[in-house]
């Protein structure tokens, strides 16, 4: 059974401090990882996914198999960051995604 | 707006009550999915249509949910009599995949709120 776990239901940090959304996965083989963003009274959007390797907004994610982490990160918090983060996985010969419970990021002026 | 759409937006209704809703996907699509999400959970896949194929269902469907895309456009969720455990935000989300396709996007429409009085 495949399984995304995001630890944290909130966080909040300060405007310019650095930003790890945190994500782990359970897949026996190789999915590909998605972080998705939620801002307020918007629709879900794709923020990046693994396999692009791409910097969006200023966020990034390294798929580490060996923890089989998919950790979002950014330097330099913005206040237009703040938005409901999920992490999702989609199984190798797949085509569902499976999210994990979100991550609400707060970012404080 | 060329987006994925859903309607209603709202859905407020009475236990025991059937439900109908639409999911218009974005032109030319070929992919259409349903999820649902629950309160302080991500949203969770409910069933996948290629074209007007209905490909995969989840446990999560029951026999009181049917979905259909019948041209391979526009599709519908209905739930028929209706508990208050179906009280969730229904999802719908599109994405093309073709010969020569090597990544996929699945893009996400508002949903419908569903509450169940």
């Amino acid at each position: 059974a495949q399984r995304v776990t995001q630890p944290e239901k909130l966080l909040s940090v300060f405007k310019g401090a650095p930003v790890e959304l945190k994500c782990n996965y359970s897949y026996s083989g190789s999915p590909e990882l998605f972080w998705y963003v939620q801002y307020s009274r918007q629709r879900l959007q794709l923020l990046l996914r693994h396999i692009s390797r791409e910097s969006i907004k200023g966020f990034t994610a390294d798929l580490n198999k060996g923890e089989t982490s998919f950790h979002l990160k950014k330097p330099f918090a913005q206040e237009e960051d703040s938005a409901m983060y999920y992490c999702a996985l989609m199984g190798a010969g797949s085509y569902q995604l499976t999210f994990g419970k979100g991550t609400k990021l707060s970012v404080i002026p | 707006d060329t987006g994925v759409s859903q309607d209603p937006r709202h859905k407020i209704t009475k236990r025991g009550q059937n439900v109908t809703f639409r999911c218009d996907p974005i032109s030319e699509h070929n992919r259409l999915y349903w999820y649902r999400q629950t309160l302080g959970q991500g949203p969770e896949f409910l069933t996948y249509f290629q074209n007007e194929a209905q490909l995969e269902k989840s446990r999560l469907l029951s026999d009181r949910f049917s979905a259909e895309r019948p041209k391979g456009s526009f599709s519908t969720l209905e739930i028929q009599r209706t508990e208050q455990g179906d009280s969730a935000m229904y999802l719908c989300a599109s994405s093309f995949w073709g010969q020569g396709s090597y990544q996929e996007t699945q893009y996400f429409g508002p949903g419908t709120r569903l509450l169940v009085l």
